[in-house]
Formats: structure tokens, sequence, C-alpha cells
């Protein structure tokens, strides 16, 4: 079975500085997708990036962008120019392909409560 | 566009009474779909998920069971709800392409469950 560990449960910065966000994970496939998901105070979850494992180049979206090392089975986010609105909990997240049988599940981790301050 | 509706958004039940929590999906066909609950606002555990009518499969052993009676509808139930019941229960689904399942799942807006 997969697990994904965050072990950052509380991480704080200032608006526009950087911040990264931490996500190991163990898993014995080698095909599979990496996610980070984002749960603002009113709890929608939001895609934030997504990182195929087959892929060497690291996801980026906008401000956003990961470090994806996947011999060292670690997947971290980092968020530039945080904004006020970045303040949510972050949760990275683990889908298998087992030969496509995996069923779109997801993994997740227990989340790391970002806060952005003014 | 697809859309995804989760209602009640709100529930407060007694211990040892029913629940049924529903989630409809719109403007997409033959979706996957997934209940999650969310304990004390930390990680998602996933409990069910279906590919098709009728089909379910439970991630955990519990106090819930879950039905889909029609290709967008996925109903989570208890005959008898228990304090740990208590919870955020989200409903997602995602799309489908062949036996390829690597497509993001988009969430509804969840349920906020209190069993006192």
């Amino acid at each position: 079975a997969q697990t994904v560990t965050q072990s950052q449960p509380e991480m704080s910065v200032q608006e526009a500085e950087t911040v990264t966000l931490s996500c190991t994970y163990d898993t014995s496939e080698n095909n599979y997708y990496l996610f980070w998901y984002k749960q603002p105070p009113s709890r929608q979850m939001i895609l934030v990036i997504r990182q195929e494992a087959y892929k060497q180049q690291n996801a980026t979206e906008n401000r956003f962008s990961v470090n994806f090392q996947k011999a060292a089975k670690s997947f971290s986010l980092k968020i530039s120019d945080s904004q006020l609105g970045d303040t949510a909990m972050y949760f990275c997240a683990f889908m298998g392909n087992a030969g496509g049988t995996s069923y779109g599940k997801l993994t997740f981790g227990q989340g790391t409560i970002l806060t952005v301050h003014p | 566009s697809q859309t995804i509706h989760q209602w009640p958004a709100t529930l407060v039940q007694p211990v040892g009474s029913p629940l049924s929590l529903e989630c409809t999906v719109e403007g997409t066909s033959n979706p996957n779909l997934y209940w999650y609950r969310q304990a004390a606002g930390r990680g998602l555990q996933l409990l069910f998920y279906s590919v098709g009518i009728g089909q379910i499969s439970s991630e955990v052993p519990q106090n819930l069971s879950a039905s889909r009676p029609q290709d967008r509808q996925f109903i989570l139930s208890s005959k008898k709800l228990l304090l740990s019941d208590s919870g955020f229960y989200l409903c997602a689904w995602s799309r489908r392409q062949g036996i390829i399942f690597n497509n993001e799942q988009f969430f509804g807006p969840g349920t906020r469950l209190t069993v006192l």
C-alpha cells in the first residue's frame, strides 16, 4: 500500500516571500501521479498542480512549482510571491496506475496548514 | 461545464439515527465517483469508489455503505450513526478514459456531519 507523509503540520510565511511544503511517499510502482490540493477555509478542495512520474521535468503553474525527486520519493511544493489568498491547508496526494487498475484512487497526506501573514 | 453537488451542506444527527448523503454530477457521463471522509480537519480517507452503476468498492470496514442508483448519483448511507461517524464528507468525480484512470479528481463542496 502506498503512504504519503507531510512532515510539516503548520507553516507560515510573509506576504510576497517564498515557502516550500514537503511531501514524501512510499510506493513500489514505477508509473504514478502526484498532486497538490489546496483546501481554503471554505473547505473546497482545489487542485494546485499535478506531476506525472514518467516526466522528468518539474511541473509549474504560475507561482506554484514542484521539486519532484523520483529516486528519493520526494515531491515538494514551492509557492513564490505568497499572497494572502494562499492561506489554506495543502494536501499532497498519490495516484497509482498499477496497470490501469488503480481506479483513480487518491492517497492523501495529513496536510500542512499554511498561513500567509501581511 | 461539469459541476458536482452535495447535500445537505450541514447535518446534525443523534447517535443511532439513519444517514443519507447525496452527491450528483452534472455535465459528464460515466464518471468514476468517490466518497472521502476528513476527520478533525486533517487528511482525507477514501471510503468508497464506484466505476459504474451498482458497482461499489469499499476501502475500509465501517458503519457506512454507499450506493450508485444512477450514472451520476452517489449516495452515502448508514442505518445507525455512531459518534465516530462525525466528520466532513467529500464526494469527488473523475473522468474515465478506457482503463486509464490518470485524471484529476474534482471535489464537491462537502457535508459537515455532527453526530451527538
